[in-house]
């Protein structure tokens, strides 16, 4: 078990390009979450997926904002055409879902976001 | 509607001294979970401590415990015998269990500096 791990940790853009940023679960964690903080701020939920299919997303997040989890194991998230806006540190967790209970978020150290 | 509330930006507290983070939370549903989050300078957020809605005891984790008053909807974190390294960014989070939403919705947090 190696955490949750995320890449980049760092990535510096210019306004109007495209982003990726990958996220690899701890291996047995079917559920798996975005988030986004920005400074002094606490964690904004982005999206959810369990297993493959993504359960939920925000409605703060806009449509140049996509997240997929192929074969329910890593996950991407892209930022299309970024905008200043758009920096932040980008979170990614997961979790063993069992229903009730301390299903507790296992956060990876993130990848932050400076849009230029 | 805020569903998470940290009222205190800041705190600070002398070595070897107890410390109450504040948290209130705001959920019409029977069956939540809470969750203290700590988060270092260095960014990865830390799981602290855990309480369900029905757990009859306050949750306890070496020098973390959970005051919880399930009707004033709080639930505080005690932190025993503060050490330096405490000093963090500190997350109250709620994942409510029936609604059909899994995601967990976090507080602005609460800063906790230690003094030597």
């Amino acid at each position: 078990d190696t955490g949750v791990s995320q890449d980049p940790r760092h990535k510096i853009t210019k306004r109007g390009q495209n982003v990726t940023f990958r996220c690899d679960p701890i291996s047995e964690h079917n559920r798996l979450y975005w988030y986004r903080q920005t400074l002094g701020q606490g964690p904004e939920f982005l999206t959810y997926f369990q297993n493959e299919a993504q359960l939920e997303k925000s409605r703060l997040l806009s449509d140049r904002f996509s997240a997929e989890r192929p074969k329910g194991s890593f996950s991407t998230l892209e930022i299309q055409r970024t905008e200043q806006g758009d920096s932040a540190m980008y979170l990614c967790a997961s979790s063993w879902e069992r229903g009730l209970g301390a299903n507790v978020l296992t956060f990876g150290a993130g990848s932050r976001l400076t849009v230029l | 509607a805020q569903k998470i509330t940290q009222t205190q930006p800041g705190m600070f507290v002398q070595e070897k001294e107890a410390v109450t983070l504040d948290c209130t939370y705001d959920t019409s549903d029977p069956s939540y979970g809470l969750f203290w989050y700590k988060q270092p300078s260095s960014g990865e957020m830390i799981f602290l401590i855990y309480q369900g809605s029905y757990d009859q005891q306050n949750a306890t984790e070496g020098r973390y415990s959970l005051n919880f008053q399930k009707a004033r909807k709080s639930a505080n974190l005690v932190i025993s015998a503060s050490q330096l390294g405490d000093s963090a960014m500190y997350f109250c989070a709620m994942r409510e269990g029936t609604s059909g939403t899994y995601k967990y919705i976090f507080g602005t947090g609460t800063r906790l500096k230690v003094l030597a």
